[in-house]
């Protein structure tokens, strides 16, 4: 069964950084484009950004220039590197396989990450 | 900036039939921007329920559906059941790598 597993979450200060891992199992990770979603507490998902399977990155205008997404496919990896951390970071945050490259959806999800950004 | 607009909250009986439907700030909602949708209840990630337009993703009951009614995307449950009581966002594809996230809407059974 496809699995994605999502770690790194904790507590940081504002102006931190943090490193999240997603662990991918179950698909031929190389194949597929990846992407992190997030959720502030009490509020409704937000797409953050995407990886696709050749390496092109994609930001939301939120996060972009503070945030970097990367892969490691040898090791089924995804990453989200975040910099200069914000309090309205402060989210669960969620690492999606993306389905068909074509068809432009999610299919997987993994349990999330807690990130809170506070002093 | 784009904004999708979903209904923020939406009431429906047990066995009872409910359209949600996400809609564009400007312009109109088509197969183009290949419209999904997703369920979520209280601290649980999501979970597929319709892609491109009106595909169900694997395991998804028949009484989800979705489509294009007039400028909006839209899913459509028939007989709601008790569990089917969520939260429930569409993303539609926007190009160049980027997907946008409705509000959601909170779907009461009662």
């Amino acid at each position: 069964e496809v699995q994605v597993l999502e770690s790194g979450g904790g507590l940081v200060q504002p102006g931190g950084s943090l490193r999240l891992s997603c662990a991918a199992s179950e698909f031929t990770f190389s194949s597929f484009a990846m992407s992190w979603v997030r959720q502030a507490p009490g509020k409704g998902l937000e797409w953050v950004s995407m990886i696709g399977s050749s390496g092109n990155t994609y930001y939301a205008d939120s996060v972009r220039g503070r945030f970097t997404i990367s892969r490691d496919n040898p090791k089924n990896t995804l990453y989200l590197q975040m910099n200069s951390l914000r309090a309205e970071d402060t989210a669960v945050y969620y690492c999606a396989k993306r389905g068909t490259a074509s068809l432009h959806y999610f299919d997987y999800w993994g349990q999330g990450s807690l990130v809170t950004v506070s002093s | 900036q784009t904004v999708l607009t979903q209904e923020p909250s939406f009431s429906v009986s047990p066995g009872g039939t409910v359209t949600l439907t996400c809609g564009l700030s400007s312009g109109s909602v088509s197969t183009n921007y290949y419209p999904s949708w997703y369920q979520q209840t209280p601290g649980q990630a999501p979970r597929t329920l319709i892609y491109n337009t009106n595909i169900r993703s694997s395991g998804v009951p028949d009484r989800f559906s979705g489509s294009i009614l007039g400028n909006k995307a839209a899913l459509t449950i028939t007989g709601a059941q008790a569990d089917d009581e969520s939260d429930y966002y569409c993303v539609l594809y926007m190009g160049s790598g980027i997907s946008v996230f409705g509000g959601g809407t909170k779907l009461t059974v009662l």
